[in-house]
């Protein structure tokens, strides 16, 4: 029962270098988004997805990518790291619902030194 | 927009005891859903209690209870009968019926002392 799950754990990343960082869920959820956390400030909505093919900017969009080619995969793309971007993300997946829960993965440490 | 509000960066609770721990919430919307998260020091985001805009009673989970007046505004999570194990990072969060976006607060971190 793997839930939501992320890779990497932990990644640096040099300015300028780009990557894309994987989540999957295998509860059929229809709804997943990206959300990054920074000390002092909570999680901030990057991008979410109401579905396959259907995506949609959060808060704090700028300088990251998403697709949505199957309901399982929400995988998002940092273009060209910058020391800003160094935060903990978390992808999250629900059931649309007024009162499901959202599932969490276990997050991504990333570091842009 | 919505807003969470957490007053309490950081709180010390004696073992055993009750904490409760605050969330107040901005919108101009009737129709919402209010969520606490636990994040321990491993990382991972544990879902706690759910509390709709239209429920009557107050949530209850176990040791979690949740503390809903609406009027205010608020909706205080409480832990009965604390444990080293609650030791962590609390979130409140808030969602929109028909819309999945969470918005979190900054959270409380809750250290339990034996």
């Amino acid at each position: 029962n793997a839930g939501v799950t992320q890779t990497p754990k932990f990644q640096v990343l040099k300015t300028g270098q780009s990557m894309t960082l994987q989540c999957a869920q295998d509860m059929n959820h229809e709804y997943m988004s990206w959300y990054r956390q920074d000390p002092g400030m909570g999680l901030r909505l990057i991008h979410y997805s109401v579905g396959a093919g259907i995506t949609d900017q959060g808060e704090v969009p700028n300088g990251y990518n998403v697709s949505r080619s199957t309901t399982e995969d929400f995988p998002l793309r940092l273009l060209s790291a910058a020391p800003s971007q160094t935060s903990v993300y978390f992808c999250a997946s629900s059931y649309f619902g007024e009162n499901t829960e959202a599932f969490f993965g276990q997050g991504t440490r990333l570091t842009v030194v | 927009a919505q807003k969470i509000t957490q007053t309490q960066p950081g709180m010390f609770v004696q073992e055993k005891e009750a904490v409760t721990l605050d969330c107040t919430y901005d919108t101009s919307d009737q129709s919402y859903g209010l969520f606490w998260y636990k994040q321990p020091s491993s990382g991972e985001m544990i879902f706690l209690i759910y509390q709709g805009s239209y429920d009557e009673q107050n949530a209850t989970e176990g040791r979690y209870s949740l503390n809903f007046q609406k009027a205010r505004k608020s909706a205080n999570l409480v832990i009965s009968a604390s444990q080293l194990g609650d030791s962590a990072m609390y979130f409140c969060a808030m969602r929109l019926f028909g819309n999945e976006k969470l918005t979190f607060g900054t959270g409380t971190r809750l250290t339990i002392i034996p």
